[in-house]
């Protein structure tokens, strides 16, 4: 079956770069997304990218896409420690009608100042 | 814009008693909503997809019977534990998808259910 997969654990020192990855299995999906969970919260969408595109900027954040190689990557540009969080990854494919998302196990940023 | 809110946030029970928890889109109208649940550092793991006004499509292993899934309109969905035991204690996550066609899901704030 599908399989989304990331590192666990990040930790990155305040004003550097932070760079999450993630690898898909899946060569139908179509969107690939990042999200923001704080302990104790639901989770926020903080970017998406079609599996057309190979890049995406979004203010502090870049999303780059291998679709090669079903690589995601998200860089988060002078890391911030409000951007000490879980990030999940996901993927959903046009050919499931619902659009059920695959998740990540989730990797934990930790900012250290 | 996109928000979705779940109520109650927390809740505790005893055991064999039921719960609710109510999912709501608050500024669009949701054809699908889906319910999570997520252990403590860990993943979130689908439990069933609802499409408003027909019966929600459950996920192998998760129990129709004891999380009953009411998706009554087009901003509301409701989870139903039922007979809680200790082992349903985990944090409960709604999303919601606007429109058809449209993949982004948003997601709720979560429910901390406790059964005692």
């Amino acid at each position: 079956g599908e399989d989304v997969e990331q590192s666990l654990f990040l930790s990155v020192r305040e004003g550097d770069s932070s760079v999450i990855n993630c690898t898909y299995t899946d060569s139908s999906s179509t969107y690939l997304y990042w999200y923001k969970q704080e302990p104790g919260a639901g989770l926020q969408l903080l970017t998406y990218i079609f599996s057309n595109m190979d890049m995406k900027q979004d203010q502090r954040l870049t999303v780059l896409l291998n679709k090669k190689d079903k690589h995601l990557s998200l860089r988060i540009a002078d890391t911030q420690t409000g951007d000490s969080a879980i990030y999940f990854c996901a993927e959903s494919s046009s050919t499931d009608s619902w659009g059920k998302f695959q998740f990540g196990a989730g990797t934990q940023v930790v900012v250290t100042p | 814009g996109a928000v979705v809110s779940q109520h109650p946030s927390w809740v505790i029970c005893k055991s064999g008693t039921s719960v609710k928890i109510e999912c709501r889109s608050l500024d669009f109208q949701a054809t699908t909503m889906f319910w999570y649940r997520q252990f403590p550092k860990q993943s979130l793991m689908l439990m069933a997809t609802s499409n408003e006004g027909s019966k929600a499509t459950y996920e192998q292993g998760v129990e129709k019977d004891k999380f009953l899934i009411n998706h009554a309109s087009l901003t509301l969905s409701t989870l139903t534990v039922t007979s809680a035991h200790p082992e349903d204690s985990s944090f409960y996550i709604c999303s919601a998808r606007e429109l058809a066609g449209r993949y982004e899901q948003y997601f709720g704030p979560g429910t901390r259910l406790t059964v005692t």
